[in-house]
């Protein structure tokens, strides 16, 4: 069954420091796969995508991820945190199910930034 | 990108009690979702609700518990039915434009006393 699993529940950084938020999936095809961003009170905002092609991703507010088909894996990363990146982000897989493409999210990992 | 809207932003209510929750996007799209995520946990498909065919639940999510309703391709209505405070949580529908990828409203906060 498709599962996505992120180790870190929360992450406390110093701004300016460096991230790397940690995905491990499971899926049996060549996965979908979606990092988004929720900051406190507000909606799901997609930070990045990866569907094939180049596994260094690029995606919004200076965020990448990396594809490790071998690891499978798709960290996301940040090589300097600001105060504003505090949020919670959640990993996610497509599982396409016929025509519709169902996403499957893992559990999430909170940041906290200190200045 | 399309934007999308969801109303109530948040509603408090009494157990034994339904609400509907609407989802309103600026563009026709085919296919809309419908998530739940209970407090403090990840979100959880509840059904798939494209226009021209009945809702496909998700497994532990039954229609007579949340009925769904999607009259064109623009709009979509997720009705909590006969709630319990087990039912709290924040109720997000989603669109897929056809590329693959997801874009959410900004969620309905329910809380049921």
């Amino acid at each position: 069954a498709q599962s996505v699993t992120q180790p870190d529940i929360h992450i406390t950084v110093s701004e300016g420091a460096s991230l790397e938020l940690r995905c491990n999936y499971s899926y049996g095809a060549t996965p979908y796969l979606f990092w988004y961003v929720q900051s406190p009170g507000q909606g799901l905002q997609l930070l990045l995508k990866y569907f094939s092609g180049d596994t260094l991703v690029q995606g919004i507010k200076g965020f990448e991820a990396e594809f490790k088909r071998s690891q499978s894996s798709f960290n996301l990363r940040k090589p300097s945190v600001h105060w504003s990146d505090a949020a919670e982000y959640f990993c996610a897989v497509g599982a396409r199910s016929g025509a519709t493409n169902k996403l499957i999210f893992g559990t999430g990992t909170l940041l906290a930034v200190q200045p | 990108s399309a934007v999308i809207s969801q109303k109530p932003s948040r509603d408090i209510c009494q157990r034994g009690t339904s609400l509907t929750i609407q989802c309103q996007v600026d563009s026709q799209v085919t296919m809309m979702f419908w998530y739940r995520q209970q407090p403090g946990q990840s979100l959880t498909l509840i059904a798939t609700a494209n226009q021209g065919s009945e809702a496909t639940y998700e497994s532990g999510f039954v229609i007579d518990k949340f009925p769904i309703s999607r009259p064109n391709l623009t709009f979509s209505t997720l009705t909590v039915s006969n709630m319990s405070p087990e039912d709290s949580s924040i109720y997000l529908c989603s669109i897929d434009p056809g590329g693959n990828e997801q874009f959410f409203g900004p969620g309905t906060r329910l809380t049921v006393l």
